[in-house]
């Protein structure tokens, strides 16, 4: 069955450094999204992608964040200099189709540690 | 703003007996409303959803959920837990606006043999 993969799995990093956190859609897929969830907090949307340019984003993704589709199937989320606050888990999902019935489909998260 | 709330953070049950997790929501209109389970080291999976028609919705591995719009709420339910049910289970709604998720904060469920 097809799924959603997301690498590293796990990443530490020092504040101030930049990452990337890679995501690979599910191959069919047009829609693509990230969210995060902070330790003991709500799963968060970050941001949505449709046809290689950002639909919606959320107030949390701000210019230290940003998003792209570099080949035809990885997807990645870059926090430009990382803060202590972005340590959280970072999830990838994405979705065949427009429409607010249909499922998004989830990778397993990337945990950020930012030291 | 639409809102998800899950009141329960952590719940108990036997294997064998009945589960009920609840889940509230804010919206003005009816939403489209989902729960989706995280077991440890896994993405998010979908159990159900509900978008239109019969209230009652029937999902993957014996759970159903139940919407009810005089109680903005739509719970999930299962006669019977098994050992291998206990992870994270999220409520979450779509409004149709916008394609995004907004999630509650979860409900950990822990079975005891």
């Amino acid at each position: 069955e097809p799924e959603v993969t997301q690498t590293p799995s796990h990443q530490v990093t020092q504040m101030g450094q930049e990452v990337i956190l890679r995501c690979v859609p599910i191959s069919n897929h047009l829609y693509f999204y990230w969210y995060r969830q902070i330790l003991g907090q709500k799963v968060e949307f970050l941001v949505s992608f449709y046809n290689n340019e950002i639909s919606e984003k959320s107030e949390i993704f701000d210019d230290q964040f940003s998003v792209e589709r570099p080949d035809g199937s990885n997807f990645t989320l870059k926090i430009r200099s990382t803060k202590l606050e972005d340590s959280a888990m970072y999830f990838c999902a994405s979705r065949p189709r427009q429409g607010a019935y249909d499922e998004q489909f989830f990778g397993p998260g990337t945990r950020l540690t930012v030291l | 703003a639409q809102s998800v709330t899950q009141p329960d953070i952590h719940i108990t049950v036997s294997e064998g007996a009945s589960l009920e997790l609840r889940c509230n929501y804010s919206y003005g209109a009816t939403p489209y409303l989902f729960w989706y389970v995280q077991s440890p080291g896994q993405g998010l999976q979908l159990l159900l959803k509900y978008f239109s028609g019969d209230t009652l919705v029937q999902g993957i591995k014996g759970f159903e959920a139940e919407f009810k719009r005089s109680q903005s709420s739509f719970n999930l339910r299962k006669p019977s837990v098994h050992w291998s049910d206990a992870a994270e289970y999220f409520c979450a709604l779509n409004t149709g606006t916008a394609s995004k998720l907004t999630f509650g904060t979860g409900t950990r469920l822990q079975v005891t043999l």
